[in-house]
């Protein structure tokens, strides 16, 4: 089955710089990429995601890349909010249908004020 | 609209009882998942079901674990017996046929004592 590494596994910025998060796949047949927001006591919320036929999407303060030569894709988050804080997600999925999703370990971002 | 509904939010039993979380998923989300998050990681498939067939119940430990989704709404999962190992956060999700997006709700935070 599919593995997603997924560093680093603890982040701290002071409000306003950026963050970046990391994670990396094994099987090549993995097309579709979702990174997830998960605050105390919460569900995983999907903050953005993208599929292999692209190699960058940006949703205001947010943006993935993809390397699908490599295996990995990457989470950055611009001018950091003292909100942004919460353990974020990367995951991986075969296909193009609901499939499942394997995720990484998580990494716990804290933005300092 | 809404989102992932799951209960209860908590539960706690001793070991050897039996305990079952329930889930209603998103109006018109026919494809529904089970989650396992163990404590400082990430989420793990335990079944889909489209409808009201599980199409990928591999990692769903089957002595002591089922799940049913009998009108391909509303979906149970039961654990009987409970074992130490078994305290988690179960998640359930949903999705759109064909698509991948997966809403999560909130969860339920089972501790076996």
């Amino acid at each position: 089955g599919e593995n997603v590494e997924q560093h680093p596994s603890t982040l701290s910025v002071q409000e306003g710089d950026s963050a970046v998060i990391k994670c990396t796949y094994s099987d090549s047949a993995s097309n579709y990429f979702p990174w997830y927001k998960q605050e105390l006591g919460k569900g995983p919320q999907l903050i953005i995601d993208i599929r292999s036929n692209v190699g960058e999407k940006k949703d205001q303060r947010i943006a993935v890349t993809l390397n699908k030569t490599a295996k990995h894709f990457s989470l950055h988050i611009t001018e950091t909010q003292p909100e942004d804080s919460a353990v974020y997600f990367c995951a991986a999925s075969i296909g193009t249908g609901a499939n499942n999703l394997f995720f990484g370990t998580g990494t716990r971002l804290t933005v300092i004020p | 609209e809404a989102g992932v509904v799951q209960s209860p939010r908590y539960k706690i039993i001793e070991k050897k009882q039996p305990v079952a979380f329930w889930c209603n998923p998103i109006s018109g989300h026919n494809t529904l998942y089970w989650y396992l998050q163990n404590l400082g990681q990430g989420p793990e498939l335990l079944i889909r079901y489209e409808n009201e067939e599980a199409v990928d119940d591999s990692q769903l430990p089957k002595d002591r674990f089922s799940a049913e989704r009998l009108k391909g709404v509303d979906s149970t999962l039961k654990i009987q017996p409970a074992e130490l190992g078994d305290s988690a956060v179960y998640l359930c999700a949903s999705s759109l046929p064909g698509y991948g997006e997966q809403f999560f709700g909130p969860g339920t935070r089972l501790t076996v004592l």
